[in-house]
Order: C-alpha cells, then structure tokens, then sequence
C-alpha cells in the first residue's frame, strides 16, 4: 500500500511566523501535490512537482513556495504566515496516471 | 463558478437505506472522472475511476455511473452503513499539454444515521 505521511495533523502558527509543511511519501512517486482544502472550494491545487528540485505553480501558489530536495519529501512553507492560510492542507502523490494518493492532511490554524 | 457541481450539498439517511449523489461538469475534453471518499480529518481515498468511453463502475456497495453527453456522473450507494458517513468528492481530470489536470468538486457531506 502506497503510504503518504504529513508531519502533523494539527498546527497552530501566530501571524508572519515561518511555517513548514513536510509530507513523505514511500513508494518511489515522482510527482507530489500540496493543495489546501476550504469548505465550499474544493481541493485547490497550491504547487506540484514532477522530479526532484523541480516544482511548477498551481492554481494559487501566492504566499507559499515549495522544496523537493530528495524525491520522497515535499514541503510546503509559508514565508510569512497570515489569517487566510487557516486551511486544511493535503499532500498528494502520483507515479505516472491521474491517480493519486493522499496524506491524512494538516489543519493549520493562523492566529 | 467551479466546473465541478456536486448536489446535494448535504445529506442525512438512515442506515440500510441507498442513496444516490450527483456531479456535474462542464470541464472538457476530460479523460477521467474519479470519486473520492474523505472521513472527515482524513485525506481523500479514490472509490472509483471511469474513462470518457465507461457508463458504469462498481466497487463493493458503491457504484458510479457516467454518462459523457450530458456531462453528469453519479455515485449510488447500496445498503449504507454508519460508516459510509464521509464526504464524497467527485473529481474530473483532464490531459492537457503539462499533464494531468485535476478539476475537484466541492463534495457531498454524507450522514448515515440509526
């Protein structure tokens, strides 16, 4: 079984903190995804990444940016964290097809 | 407007009932549509996917159905049980020229009450 872990479940930062999301995954996927989960919005795509050290911008990366240094670890961090990323966030991971496979995610509250 | 419409919004059965949820989707050309269930405090697990040329796709008590022309698909449940209460996730994908595209809907809250 393909097995995505997130570093936390739950996180609670103070306003323009630096904030980092990890999420692992162990079966070797080249393509990783972080999306943040709003209710009323859906799953919204904030960075992917296909290999390691490359990473492409999804449909709202403002206020975050990403690092993939070794193909089974993305992160995810918010330079400086505000109100508005209170959110759930969702790491996924793919090999090659549109499957992908999801974290537990990480409810982070911004206070 | 988000080009993946899930209704109901919510709802609330009884255990043992069937129930059926419905996905509309104006996203296209697509080359699949996947459902997902989420627990909640869960990330979301893949129930079932279709290609454009399937109508119909079963796994267990859950069956989906897809019909291209009118762009809707639907996720029927079959006997439910307490634990089926989730959220479902309706997910249409599209191959574009950077890949796989993934349009979410906003999902149908599901409870299953005694």
């Amino acid at each position: 079984d393909v097995k995505v872990t997130q570093s936390s479940r739950y996180l609670v930062k103070r306003t323009g903190e630096k904030v980092f999301l990890e999420c692992v995954q162990d079966m070797d996927h080249e393509n990783m995804f972080w999306y943040r989960q709003d209710p009323g919005l859906g799953l919204r795509l904030i960075y992917f990444s296909y290999d390691v050290k490359m990473k492409e911008k999804g449909d709202i990366p403002e206020g975050y940016s990403v690092s993939r240094e070794k193909k089974e670890r993305f992160s995810l961090i918010l330079e400086s964290a505000s109100t508005n990323q209170t959110s759930m966030y969702l790491c996924a991971s793919s090999l090659l097809a549109p499957e992908q496979f999801f974290g537990p995610g990480t409810r982070l509250t911004v206070l | 407007k988000n080009q993946v419409e899930q209704s109901p919004q919510s709802l609330i059965i009884l255990e043992g009932k069937n129930c059926t949820l419905q996905c509309n989707y104006t996203v296209s050309p697509f080359s699949n549509l996947r459902w997902y269930k989420q627990d909640t405090g869960r990330g979301p697990v893949s129930l079932t996917i279709m290609t454009f040329s399937e109508n119909t796709k079963s796994n267990g008590r859950y069956t989906a159905t897809l019909d291209a022309d009118t762009k809707q698909s639907s996720l029927h449940i079959t006997a439910s049980q307490l634990s089926d209460s989730a959220s479902y996730i309706c997910v249409v994908i599209l191959l574009t020229g950077g890949g796989n595209k993934l349009t979410f809907g906003t999902g149908t809250q599901l409870k299953v009450e005694l």
